[in-house]
């Protein structure tokens, strides 16, 4: 089955610095990547998502990712982040069958 | 339903004690996830249902650890002989047609606290 890392456990940034979050994925097969975002006291919910097509994809509330295939990464980007951006961030890959989550970035906004 | 019901919300127990947790997927979903989310560790695969095909057990940490789904819908995730290190929330998600590149619908989780 599919593996997935994110290498920051935990990112600190002010207002209005731009964020960059990696992801890494160990899987031969065709891949459908995602981030899911949790805010506090939410549910995980979709952020953006990868299947086909241009590799850069741009999700909600300005967040976009690129798939870049020969490094097997998936790294979600935001050019200006704001204090409501305070959320753990999930990237999840799906293969063949399931869908496997990493660790989770804890992104944590100073005012 | 509106979206994906776990029940309860939070289950202390005794260790040594089995509990159930319980999810109600959305609907017509046909796909099943539970996955386990502790402190430090993210979102840990446990097990995964899809229409009538046998489940993806290989997330299970433990024979300690079982899931059912009846019918195609509701599904009960079993922990036997609770210890200390299986408190956690518990996460159940379904999509539609279990295809890897939908999109998961989350429920809120059970708060699981084993003392």
């Amino acid at each position: 089955a599919q593996s997935v890392s994110q290498h920051n456990h935990h990112v600190i940034l002010s207002e209005a610095a731009s964020l960059e979050l990696g992801c890494n994925y160990s899987y031969g097969g065709t891949v459908n990547l995602f981030w899911y975002v949790q805010y506090p006291g939410q549910h995980l919910q979709l952020l953006l998502k990868y299947f086909s097509g241009d590799p850069l994809v741009k999700g909600i509330k300005g967040f976009e990712a690129e798939f870049i295939k020969s490094k097997f990464s998936f790294n979600l980007r935001k050019p200006s982040v704001q204090w409501s951006d305070t959320a753990e961030y999930f990237c999840a890959v799906g293969g063949n069958n399931d869908m496997r989550f990493g660790a989770g970035t804890r992104l944590t906004v100073k005012p | 339903g509106a979206g994906v019901s776990q029940s309860p919300s939070n289950k202390v127990t005794e260790k040594g004690k089995d509990v159930e947790l319980r999810c109600d997927p959305i609907s017509g979903h046909t796909a099943l996830y539970w996955y386990r989310q502790s402190l430090g560790q993210g979102l840990e695969f446990l097990i995964y249902f899809q229409g009538n095909s046998a489940p993806d057990k290989s997330g299970l940490p433990s024979d300690r650890f079982s899931a059912e789904r009846t019918g195609g819908s509701v599904s009960t995730l079993t922990i036997q002989r609770t210890q200390q290190e299986d408190s956690a929330v518990y996460l159940c998600a379904s999509s539609l047609g279990g295809h890897t590149n939908e999109k998961l619908f989350f429920g809120s989780g059970t708060q699981l606290s084993v003392l």
